[in-house]
């Protein structure tokens, strides 16, 4: 079975900083998806950027960006010049990319506070 | 456009009630599915369904009825509440075909038994 873990239950960064958040995740599929959402205090789940294992180069949305590494199994997320709207839960979620599959693996979210 | 609409935001029950949590989405997606979310657990699959008629179980299934008898709807049962059923619910919907996200959340449904 498929398991993401964030190993960072809580990261604070100063308003114009840079945070990275990380993401390790075990699967033996070789075709699959990785995402990064974002949900504030009002529940909603918002989707901030997306990553295709098949593709080498690192998604970046704006001022978020991951550092996809295959191999290490390894996606964390940067968000630049953080912004006190980037205050929210982060989770890392996996799904796999066949037919049918249909699942999303969430890791157990990263609270991201911004000081400003 | 509503998108997912989950019914109702918030709910407390008594240990031993039932209730219906309700999802209903107007954007045609076969694939529909239920999540619940607790503290440092991350979002855990519940049921899903692939189509009316079709559901299956996802991780945590035990306590959880469902049932798909239309594409616009996916009603989550809980048929005897328990303490351990305390958590914020979320439908989540897409498009079936290969991965690759497309999900659309409901706003979620946060539930207390007491």
């Amino acid at each position: 079975a498929q398991t993401v873990t964030q190993s960072q239950p809580e990261m604070s960064v100063q308003e114009a900083e840079t945070v990275t958040l990380s993401c390790t995740y075990d699967t033996s599929e070789s075709d699959y998806y990785l995402f990064w959402y974002k949900q504030p205090p009002s529940r909603q789940m918002i989707l901030v950027i997306r990553q295709e294992a098949y593709k080498q180069q690192n998604a970046t949305e704006n001022r978020f960006s991951v550092n996809f590494q295959k191999a290490a199994k390894s996606f964390s997320l940067k968000i630049s010049d953080s912004q006190l709207g980037d205050a929210a839960m982060y989770f890392c979620a996996y799904e796999k990319g066949l037919q049918g599959a249909q699942k999303l693996v969430f890791g157990q979210g990263t609270r991201l506070t911004i000081n400003p | 456009n509503a998108g997912v609409t989950q019914t109702p935001k918030f709910q407390v029950l008594k240990t031993g009630q039932s209730m219906t949590l309700q999802c209903a989405q107007d954007m045609n997606h076969e694939y529909m599915s239920w999540y619940r979310q607790d503290p440092g657990m991350g979002l855990r699959l519940i049921h899903y369904s692939v189509g009316a008629g079709i559901t299956d179980q996802g991780e945590v299934p035990n306590g959880y009825n469902v049932s798909r008898s239309t594409t616009e709807d996916f009603p989550l049962r809980l048929l005897s509440a328990a303490p351990s059923q305390t958590s914020v619910y979320f439908c989540a919907t897409r498009y079936s075909g290969t991965g690759g996200g497309g999900y659309t959340f409901g706003s979620g449904t946060r539930l207390t038994v007491v």
